[in-house]
């Protein structure tokens, strides 16, 4: 019944590593976004795509690639992590672009 | 947040009212959001406001003032529970930006 889901929900890992957070919805939705909520919980978006073309890319670092292999699917990658990674990761779908977001419970990532 | 402004903390007291402020830069301006942040959770959908007015969903009512650019989120009856972030987010140019939040202190 999750309409939006995230794995994994936590992730420890030492500096200049690699990983991924994979996020699914099962509710339909033509587009998927990756927010990144720091320390000071200031919630800011990175990606967003829409019927898996990539639409919005904020700012980030090009370590940080998002792959969608099919709408209900947005995957995080994050080559060479830095210790400025740790945050909480969103995923999150919305209809389309301009409507309600429906947030996953968040990926909390902690580099070391 | 982009010229989102809203308070950063309030306080008030259970069974109280509570208004929660938010001022945006119109440009772009498609409508606004309201959303909840408890704790360690993810942030759960409120309101959407696209015309001026105030709307009105149980204890919570929130109005928008286009030419204005200003938004109020309103909590009646205050409980325990709603102790939380509440989140103004625009949507501007097709692309949603939130704001920095409102921490909410319930005190009994």
């Amino acid at each position: 019944d999750t309409a939006v889901s995230q794995t994994p929900k936590y992730l420890v890992t030492q500096m200049g590593n690699d990983k991924s957070i994979k996020c699914e919805q099962n509710l339909g939705h033509d587009t998927m976004y990756w927010y990144k909520q720091d320390s000071k919980k200031f919630l800011k978006i990175m990606f967003s795509y829409n019927n898996k073309e990539l639409i919005i890319n904020e700012t980030v670092p090009n370590r940080f690639s998002p792959k969608s292999p099919d709408k209900a699917h947005l995957n995080l990658h994050i080559n060479s992590l830095e210790l400025g990674d740790s945050a909480v990761y969103f995923c999150a779908s919305s209809l389309r672009g301009r409507e309600t977001q429906y947030f996953g419970p968040g990926t909390r990532l902690l580099v070391l | 947040g982009q010229n989102i402004d809203q308070p950063t903390e309030m306080t008030a007291t259970e069974g109280a009212i509570v208004q929660i402020n938010c001022t945006y830069q119109t440009s772009g301006f498609n409508g606004l959001f309201w959303y909840q942040q408890h704790a360690g959770e993810a942030p759960t959908f409120l309101s959407y406001n696209v015309l001026d007015g105030l709307e009105e969903k149980g204890r919570f009512s929130s109005f928008l003032s286009r030419s204005k650019g200003y938004s109020y989120l309103l909590l009646k009856e205050l409980q325990m529970k709603d102790s939380a972030s509440y989140l103004c987010a625009v949507n501007r140019d097709d692309k949603i930006i939130f704001g920095k939040g409102t921490r909410l202190h319930i005190l009994p």
